[in-house]
């Protein structure tokens, strides 16, 4: 089955403790980015990837790290997370930057720090 | 940049009622225009697309037309089920970038 996969599903975790989420994609996709889901903001970029090797910020990465190391796998990394990184994150992959290309979703993310 | 907008929910219907939500965007291209639904602790998925001026998208009983004269994609359902209830995005790409989303709309279907 295509899909994008989050893990964990939930975090709880205390200011200042180094995570990782991961994200994996099974459908060969050049493309994936990280998104945080706020109420009333919708969803707002944290990074991207183009390809291997290849990532650029988004709207909002400041507090972030990813790498892209091989094509199904794009990690987000959080060095030292506070509280104002609670939040609902997503994954999300497409086979290319191509406009009329539409971005598969994992199940997200919710992570609380406390 | 670009941006979209989309009308602020939250939405209540009863069942069998006519849905629109509001989107207008703003890009420096010709973007495409999607809709995206969020159904309790799931991911987005992708309800349905149009890539150019004049396409209609549809997909379950919903449509939207991209309207380039007036910068707009609203979507419409002729009569929603409580199944419908979700959070609706509306979003834009332009070529070599991401999607832009709308802040989405939270639609209530009640029997």
């Amino acid at each position: 089955e295509a899909q994008v996969t989050q893990n964990p599903r939930y975090l709880i975790t205390v200011t200042g403790k180094k995570l990782t989420v991961t994200c994996s994609q099974n459908m060969n996709h050049e493309y994936m980015s990280w998104y945080r889901q706020d109420p009333g903001l919708g969803l707002r970029q944290i990074y991207y990837s183009m390809n291997v090797e290849v990532t650029d910020k988004g709207d909002v990465p400041e507090g972030y790290k990813v790498s892209r190391k091989e094509k199904r796998n794009f990690p987000l990394i959080l060095e030292s997370p506070s509280p104002n990184q609670t939040s609902l994150y997503f994954c999300a992959s497409s086979p290319s930057g191509r406009m009329n290309t539409e971005a598969f979703f994992g199940q997200g993310t919710r992570l609380t720090v406390v | 940049g670009d941006s979209v907008t989309q009308m602020e929910g939250p939405v209540t219907l009863s069942e069998e009622a006519f849905l629109t939500i509001n989107c207008t965007y703003t890009a420096t291209g010709y973007p495409s225009l999607f809709w995206y639904v969020q159904y309790p602790g799931e991911g987005l998925q992708l309800l349905l697309k149009a890539t150019k001026a004049d396409d209609k998208g549809s997909n379950k009983g919903f449509e939207a037309t991209y309207r380039k004269e007036t910068t707009s994609f609203h979507l419409e359902k002729g009569s929603v089920q409580v199944s419908d209830s979700a959070v609706y995005f509306c979003a834009l790409r332009e070529d070599n970038n991401d999607m832009r989303f709308g802040a989405g709309t939270r639609l209530t279907v009640k029997p």
